[in-house]
């Protein structure tokens, strides 16, 4: 099992510029998140969903966008790149009966 | 709004001590809260939970203590090793089906453990 799998690992863009991480999981997980990491701050959640379909806004939804049209795949969406997105974003997925998140290992951003 | 908190940035113990890592919550709805650990460059992992109902999970050398009239829970680490030095996050959730289990993270505790 591959688990949770992000890419690209690394990223850097200029301001106002578009992309899309990608996320996929293999755990038919129903539930996906996606956090971000700035120093200090502990995980932010932005966005989640609880299955196909469905998405909800998290704590810091601001200048992104999510998509869920398969139980396995929620890719995030930056629209206009800002130097306040520079950050480390983690895509988790979880269900009902599980202990806890499965995470990937990261996407590095840094917007300049 | 910090609804979990961890107060110490950073912990250092020597090898085969205990680990004494603390966490704060302010949200009474909280009813289920774990702790996950992270090295550089990686994702979180799972290490250990509880359940509000509980006052103690225990898991290896891993022990998670819950006081929840003090809203306060810690992990304790022992005997520590130098393989345990990462990033401790403290989390917690409400676990309500349409939530779908979000979790709200703590800042962090890195912990470094000397040989």
């Amino acid at each position: 099992n591959a688990g949770v799998t992000q890419t690209p690992k690394f990223r850097i863009l200029k301001i106002g510029q578009s992309m899309t991480l990608q996320c996929t999981q293999d755990m038919n997980h129903n539930y996906m998140y996606w956090y971000r990491q700035d120093p200090g701050m502990g995980l932010k959640l932005i966005y989640y969903s609880v299955g196909a379909g469905i998405t909800d806004k998290g704590e810091v939804p601001n200048g992104y966008n999510v998509s869920r049209s398969t139980t396995e795949d929620f890719p995030l969406r930056l629209e206009l790149a800002a130097p306040s997105q520079t950050s480390v974003y983690f895509c988790a997925s979880s269900c009902p009966a599980c202990s806890g998140y499965t995470f990937g290992s990261g996407t590095r951003l840094t917007v300049v | 709004d910090q609804q979990v908190k961890q107060n110490s940035p950073s912990l250092s113990v020597q090898e085969g001590r205990i680990s004494i890592l603390n966490c704060d919550y302010t949200n009474s709805m909280f009813d289920y809260f774990l702790w996950y650990k992270k090295y550089p460059a990686e994702g979180p992992t799972f290490l250990i939970s509880i359940s509000s109902i509980k006052d103690k999970n225990e898991d290896g050398r891993f022990t998670v203590f819950l006081n929840k009239s003090a809203k306060h829970l810690s992990l304790h680490i022992v005997p520590s090793q130098p393989g345990d030095s990462a990033v401790y996050f403290c989390a917690a959730s409400d676990r309500a089906e349409t939530s779908g289990s979000r979790l709200t993270f703590g800042e962090g505790t890195q912990l470094t453990v000397n040989p």
